[in-house]
């Protein structure tokens, strides 16, 4: 059974500042997923990474999955307040299922 | 990408009622799931919807509580029935499309009273 564990699950951060959250999981995963939730809203999709080694980066975030190590992060470069949200890593279970196991999230907060 | 809307987008019930919740999408998808964020929690797979067949469920969910309909390639309905105050979640629907992400819908906001 796929579980994913994210850490931190929460990050003060300043402005300006870089750091990353790290996501785990315990069984062989087909995707890994990132997305964003803002407050009372939906999710929102950042980056789907598909195989080893993919890295993908979109304005201060950037995306990688190592297979071997189960290991995905989420890395923030020059934080602003903008980026303030919950951020969450999800795995899909093999066999073409598509089903989504999440983790619990990582409540971002970016300070002036 | 897919666009997906839910109606309600938000209720109030009061506890022992039902609430059934509709979730359409602009193309056609096989596959539709069904997720229950908890307050403050993150998000738990209720079951998965493919047109034409039985709804499959996880684990802790059952069918008699969560029913789901498929009845064309764009559409879905999850009911929770018999409502109490732990049901109070947002539902989301979120479908696939090929290689992409997965897709959410806005969410369905449900207070029980």
């Amino acid at each position: 059974e796929l579980k994913v564990e994210q850490n931190p699950l929460f990050l003060s951060m300043q402005e300006g500042k870089n750091y990353t959250i790290y996501c785990n999981y315990s069984t062989t995963s087909d995707r890994l997923y990132w997305y964003r939730q803002d407050p009372g809203k939906s999710l929102e999709s950042l980056f789907v990474l598909l195989s080893n080694g993919a890295v993908k980066q979109e304005g201060r975030l950037m995306a990688s999955l190592d297979t071997k190590a189960r290991l995905s992060t989420l890395h923030i470069t020059a934080a602003v307040h903008d980026l303030s949200a919950t951020y969450f890593c999800a795995g899909d279970t093999q066999g073409g299922s598509e089903k989504l196991v999440f983790g619990k999230g990582t409540k971002l907060t970016v300070n002036p | 990408s897919a666009v997906i809307s839910q109606k309600p987008s938000r209720d109030i019930c009061q506890r022992g009622t039902s609430l059934t919740i509709q979730c359409q999408v602009d193309s056609q998808v096989t596959m539709m799931f069904w997720y229950r964020q908890q307050p403050g929690q993150s998000l738990t797979l209720i079951a998965t919807a493919n047109q034409g067949s039985e709804a499959t469920y996880e684990s802790g969910f059952v069918i008699d509580k969560f029913p789901i309909s498929r009845p064309n390639l764009t559409f879905s309905t999850l009911t929770v029935s018999n409502l109490s105050p732990e049901d109070s979640s947002i539902y989301l629907c979120s479908v696939e499309q090929g290689e992409e992400t997965q897709y959410f819908g806005p969410g369905t906001r449900l207070l029980v009273l």
